[in-house]
C-alpha cells in the first residue's frame, strides 16, 4: 500500500494481559521501525528491522517486548503481562532500502495504535 | 539520546515566515539532519533533510550553517495548519530517529 498501516486503532487491556499490535509497511519498504510514545512529545525507539531480520533492537525492552516480520505477513509487537507503565502511542514506520549508506532516511509514519493499560 | 536542542515552544503569525532554530554541535561528518512534524497525535510526518548545503521543497526550506553545527527550518509562509510540534533530528542511513521533546509551534491568525 501507499501508506503504513496500523491496527487496531485503539487497544485496551487489563494488567497482566497481553497485547499485540500490527503494522503494514508501505510495499517495497525494506525497513520498519517501532516507536513508543509515552507522554506527548517523548518518542522511545524500541526496535528496527530490515525485511525479516532485526536490525536493531537496543531500545526493546527484552523482558515483556517480542517484534517480528515475517514475510507475506504485517509485523507484529506484542507486549506479554502489560504493565500500567506500558499505556501509550506505538508508531511503526516503514523506509526504503538505501542503495548507500547515508541520507534519505526519510521515514513514513502510520497513525499509531494507542494502548490503555487498566 | 537527542543530539540536538530547540526551544520549547514559539508562536507565528499566520501568513508571515518561521523560522524554527536547531543546535546540532556535535553532529558527526556524516550524519544528516531531518526535520519532522507531529501535528496533533498523528503519526510524524516528514518534512526536508540535508547534509551540508541548503535544501528547499514544497514544503520547507533548510538553512545549514558552515560549520553545520546549527540550522533554520523555515516555513514561508505560516498556516494554522502548520501548527504542530517539530523535531529536528540528526542521523545517519536508516538508523533510528532520535526524537528530542521538539519544539511546539503554534501558528497564531
Amino acid at each position: 500500500g501507499e501508506e503504513v498501516a496500523q491496527t487496531p486503532k485503539h487497544l485496551v487491556r487489563g494488567e497482566g494481559q497481553k497485547a499485540k499490535l500490527y503494522c503494514a509497511p508501505i510495499k517495497g519498504h525494506s525497513y520498519v521501525f517501532w516507536y513508543q510514545q509515552v507522554l506527548k512529545n517523548e518518542f522511545k525507539f524500541l526496535i528496527s528491522f530490515q525485511n525479516e531480520n532485526v536490525f536493531d533492537e537496543t531500545g526493546m525492552p527484552k523482558e515483556r517486548f517480542s517484534a517480528k516480520c515475517l514475510p507475506n505477513s504485517p509485523c507484529s509487537l506484542e507486549i506479554q503481562a502489560t504493565k500500567l507503565e506500558d499505556s501509550a502511542v506505538y508508531f511503526c514506520a516503514s523506509s526504503q532500502l538505501s542503495s548507500w549508506a547515508g541520507g534519505n532516511n526519510e521515514q513514513f509514519f502510520g497513525p499509531g495504535t494507542r494502548l490503555t493499560v487498566l | 539520546d537527542a543530539k540536538t536542542t530547540q526551544p520549547p515552544s514559539m508562536d507565528c503569525a499566520e501568513g508571515r515566515a518561521a523560522n524554527l532554530p536547531c543546535n546540532h554541535s556535535t553532529i558527526s561528518g556524516n550524519e544528516y539532519v531531518y526535520w519532522y512534524r507531529q501535528i496533533h497525535s498523528q503519526g510524524p510526518q516528514y518534512i526536508i533533510h540535508g547534509l551540508k548545503n541548503n535544501e528547499t521543497n514544497e514544503m520547507a526550506s533548510l538553512i545549514i550553517t558552515e560549520d553545520r553545527k546549527s540550522s533554520t527550518l523555515i516555513l514561508p509562509h505560516a498556516t494554522l495548519r502548520d501548527t504542530a510540534v517539530y523535531y529536528c533530528i540528526v542521523s545517519y542511513g536508516n538508523n533510528r530517529l532520535a526524537f528530542g521533546k521538539g519544539n511546539q509551534v503554534v501558528v497564531i491568525p
